[in-house]
């Protein structure tokens, strides 16, 4: 139990353009998940928090207008990231917690990554 | 910042035991130890976790100093698909919090 599915697994995109990417779990119900960021050869930097029907959390320095999160459902989030530029470039992975009697407890996705050219 | 200390890079022979240590002299009575693993391009993969108690499953050992300031996971036969950066993390029960990554080991199994 507990899968975290991300969709796309990999994605190419032009400098510019919007790209979409979704979070789902699968087998619970996630009230809470989370996007990381992580560059080559570096450790995952947290993005955001969401908790379903609530605004995103965002980490300093991460532009909230830039990197859209919707959290609109207990087994769906989406992050858009919009006017990518090749900087964006990175792998994202979301994670999910939820009302399991282990509600700490973190369930990650296999992860998107993400090409701007 | 992270709150657990591990060393950059260890490598073990194939079949061997690799025993990765962490250093988290700062817990608190209601922080757990995780244990997470990443393999390249891969999203993190739960291991083991504990309290206080040496835990074992079908994956790993963990082993808890009585005074909870450090810990040590252990794969009893390491195989070549085990190279991956594992990364020790403290969570603390309760609701959800994000979780703070430092660098992880980067273990690498040597045929």
């Amino acid at each position: 139990g507990a899968v975290v599915s991300q969709h796309p697994s990999w994605v190419i995109c032009k400098s510019g353009t919007s790209v979409k990417i979704e979070c789902r779990s699968l087998d619970f119900q996630a009230t809470t998940m989370f996007w990381y960021r992580q560059f080559p050869k570096q450790s995952l930097m947290l993005m955001a928090t969401s908790n379903e029907g609530s605004k995103a959390t965002y980490e300093q320095g991460v532009e909230k207008d830039k990197f859209l999160i919707n959290h609109a459902s207990l087994t769906l989030s989406t992050l858009t990231v919009t006017s990518a530029h090749p900087e964006d470039s990175s792998f994202y992975i979301c994670s999910a917690s939820g009302r399991e009697a282990v509600s700490y407890e973190q369930y990650f996705g296999p992860g998107t990554r993400l090409t701007v050219t | 910042d992270a709150k657990t200390t591990q060393p950059p890079s260890m490598d073990c022979a194939e079949g061997r035991a690799a025993n990765l240590p962490c250093n988290h002299s700062t817990i608190s009575g209601n922080e757990y130890v995780y244990w997470y693993r990443q393999i390249h391009s891969q999203g993190p993969q739960y291991i083991i976790h504990g309290l206080k108690n040496n835990e074992t499953n079908e994956m790993a050992s963990l082993i808890i100093t009585e005074d909870r300031k450090s810990s040590t996971l252990i794969l009893p036969h390491a195989t070549l698909r085990d190279t991956a950066v594992y990364y020790c993390i403290l969570i603390s029960s309760g609701s959800a919090r994000q979780l703070t990554f430092g660098s992880g080991t980067q273990l690498t199994v040597l045929p």
